[in-house]
């Protein structure tokens, strides 16, 4: 078992639509939870930090973290064309490795 | 503000050849890490270089080494490739080792191995 889980997808919207992306994850002591977002042939870009558990809001992107469940989420509203990457939730405990997701293809249709 | 840099871009090479990737982490970063992103997977960590020294290391083979030089830039090497080593090979950058408010990556080396 995989120590973070995301569905691949890909997920496919209709533009101004909200769109939910979520991670499982199996490690009780990560502490830190990021989302990235990756445009083909790109680098991973970081859109959210959150520590522990609670939720973070900035502009158009929520990110939530339910550590009693393990599961994390990043919501996007008033989804747009240029949203469409992959985004990949990501992972830490303290001093240890950036454990990330598979990534989760979206794809935002005009 | 210059983010972090990766060359080359792309490369090809053969199996059994050894290839050397490098990175210049952001300004004002001490830290560098590896990561190795096949395709359709997320990045997997290769190995962490903070004061020169390899500070963590993931489960990749002894074929695949370091180096941090004084001015926090950073080389990979990866010897006696095989097919499977072809992938994005992304570095990062942060401030320390502990802290976490995400890396900055760069946009990766593409390597295809034939």
């Amino acid at each position: 078992q995989k120590e973070v889980e995301q569905d691949p997808g890909p997920l496919s919207v209709p533009e101004g639509a909200i769109v939910s992306l979520n991670c499982t994850y199996s490690n009780s002591a990560f502490q830190y939870f990021m989302w990235y977002r990756q445009y083909s042939r790109k680098g991973p870009e970081l859109l959210m930090y959150t520590y522990s558990s609670g939720n973070k809001e900035d502009g158009r992107f929520t990110a939530q973290v339910d550590k009693s469940s393990k599961y994390i989420s990043l919501f996007i509203r008033d989804s747009q064309p240029s949203d469409s990457a992959t985004y990949l939730c990501a992972m830490k405990a303290g001093f240890q490795k950036l454990v990330f997701g598979t990534g989760t293809r979206l794809l935002v249709s005009p | 503000d210059a983010g972090v840099t990766q060359s080359p871009t792309h490369l090809i090479k053969t199996r059994g050849q050894q290839v050397t990737l490098r990175c210049s982490p952001k300004s004002g970063h001490d830290t560098v890490s590896w990561y190795q992103q096949a395709l359709g997977q997320g990045p997997q960590f290769i190995f962490q270089y903070y004061e020169e020294e390899e500070r963590q290391r993931g489960n990749f083979p002894d074929r695949f080494s370091g180096h941090q030089y004084p001015n926090y830039s950073s080389e990979l090497n990866v010897n006696a490739l095989l097919l499977g080593d072809s992938a994005l090979y992304l570095c990062a950058s942060s401030l320390g080792t502990s802290f976490v408010y995400g890396y900055t990556f760069g946009s990766g080396t593409r390597l295809t191995v034939v």
